[in-house]
């Protein structure tokens, strides 16, 4: 199985700061990556696609960037609807593998 | 607006046998797309547990493909997930989602229903 690994596991910020979290792949998988944020109680919601795609009424604030072991997510200014875990995930290769999970919150 | 719905029971004894449907509305499970589960245990990350296209072809996780069928049912426009033997370690809230298909890989998960909580307990 494809292990990711994301980091932070958490992270505060302050309403309007730019937050980015890694999420790193233990071999090559080209840009078959995706990015879901989940709100608590909630199932996950897709965001982005393909490392770098956004889902379509996804609010342009969310972009994702990088391709064969290293991605990055980034909010731009944080908001706090944005309050939630995120979590990528690969499709390289069966089984799909999701990151343990980065929880954002607000400072 | 594709919409997905879990039910079942939400209590298993052990060494029993989870089972779960996944309703689908607003879209036809016949015209495409692989459908399947992940789960969450609580508080913990997300596991893929398997998918189904229409014709019946099947993808499991091998960590749990000796106890996993998934099954799908046209006619209703409903799939299902049978885990057999659970133990107190499957107990997790259970989605059910669409599968949208890259390169031959269902891997982008783009709709989910809300998810059930399934406890294993006697």
């Amino acid at each position: 199985d494809i292990q990711m690994t994301q980091s932070p596991s958490s992270l505060s910020a302050s309403v309007g700061d730019r937050v980015t979290i890694t999420c790193q792949a233990s071999q090559d998988i080209s840009n078959y990556l995706n990015w879901y944020q989940q709100k608590p109680g909630k199932a996950p919601k897709l965001l982005i696609y393909d490392a770098s795609n956004l889902e379509t009424g996804v609010p342009s604030r969310f972009s994702g960037s990088g391709s064969g072991t290293d991605f990055t997510f980034t909010i731009n200014s944080l908001q706090p609807e944005d309050i939630a875990t995120y979590y990528c995930q690969q499709y390289d290769n069966l089984p799909l593998t999701f990151g343990g999970g980065t929880k954002v919150e607000i400072k | 607006q594709v919409q997905l719905q879990e039910s079942g029971p939400g209590l298993v004894k052990p060494s029993e046998t989870l089972s779960l449907t996944c309703a689908v509305s607003g879209y036809s499970i016949s015209s495409g797309y692989y459908w399947g589960w992940i789960r969450q245990p609580p508080g913990k990350g997300l596991e893929w547990i398997g998918s189904i296209y229409h014709s019946g072809s099947t993808f499991y996780n091998p960590s749990l493909k000796s106890r996993v069928t998934i099954s799908v049912d046209t006619s209703k426009n409903q799939f299902s997930l049978k885990l057999a033997s659970v133990t107190a370690a499957d107990t997790a809230v259970y989605y059910c989602a669409r599968h949208v298909s890259v390169m031959a890989v269902a891997g982008i998960v783009d709709y989910w229903g809300p998810g059930t909580l399934v406890t294993v307990s006697s």
